[in-house]
């Protein structure tokens, strides 16, 4: 159980575009989902929470317009990372957890985007 | 403010070695969740552990096992006779009740030789 998948698994696009990253918890229904950022060698960054039905948290100094998060059920969240950039290129991890502070967090395998 | 350290960067064993990765936690929280999570070469991050911080006791699980201990707000992890196939970066993380958030350390990357 607590499976958490993403698509795509790897995605190359061209600077000025926008890609699409999509999160599901395929077994359990997740109130919460989170974004992570991380770069080579680094740690996992925080870039926003959402909650099903209402508008992300973003961490500080991350541009919400930049990067839109849809968290439109239960079980699917999505980020848009709009315009890219070189800069954008990243590795992008989702996690989902089912509600209270106390649950677990469930990553999904995470996207790695590359941005020519 | 939250803040966990993970003060070894990368750590080299042959295999069937004991390994022990620190971490180092600061909360001002009185209740928060501490967790150990393994990044294989794939990226997936891998669950290992929860430990809320009302609950002292080490535990073990086959050949790994943690050692929490409040006094010091340390959680380190320790791998028994390590193998080849624990090669990966290891993620110490805290969560307080004060929000969701949950704080990564840096991570140790270990590599276990044959």
């Amino acid at each position: 159980g607590a499976v958490v998948s993403q698509h795509p698994s790897w995605v190359i696009c061209k600077s000025g575009t926008s890609v699409k990253i999509e999160c599901r918890s395929l077994d359990f229904q997740a109130t919460t989902m989170f974004w992570y950022r991380q770069f080579p060698k680094q740690s996992l960054m925080l870039m926003a929470t959402s909650n099903e039905g209402s508008k992300a948290t973003y961490e500080q100094g991350v541009e919400k317009d930049k990067f839109l998060i849809n968290h439109a059920s239960l079980t699917l969240s999505t980020l848009t990372v709009t315009s890219a950039h070189p800069e954008d290129s990243s590795f992008y991890i989702c996690s989902a957890q089912t509600g209270g502070r106390a649950d677990t967090q469930y990553f999904g395998p995470g996207t790695r985007l590359t941005v020519l | 403010a939250q803040k966990v350290t993970q003060a070894q960067t990368e750590i080299s064993v042959v295999e069937k070695e004991d390994v022990t990765l620190d971490c180092v936690y600061e909360t001002r929280d009185t209740t928060y969740y501490l967790f150990w999570y393994k990044q294989p070469p794939s990226g997936e991050l891998v669950f290992l552990i929860r430990r809320n911080s009302f609950d002292e006791q080490n535990e073990i699980s086959g050949r790994y096992s943690w050692n929490f201990q409040k006094s010091t707000s340390s959680f380190n992890f320790t791998i028994t006779a390590s193998q080849v196939v624990d090669s990966a970066v290891y993620f110490c993380a805290l969560r307080d009740t004060g929000g969701f958030k949950t704080i990564f350390g840096a991570g140790t990357r270990l590599f276990v030789k044959a």
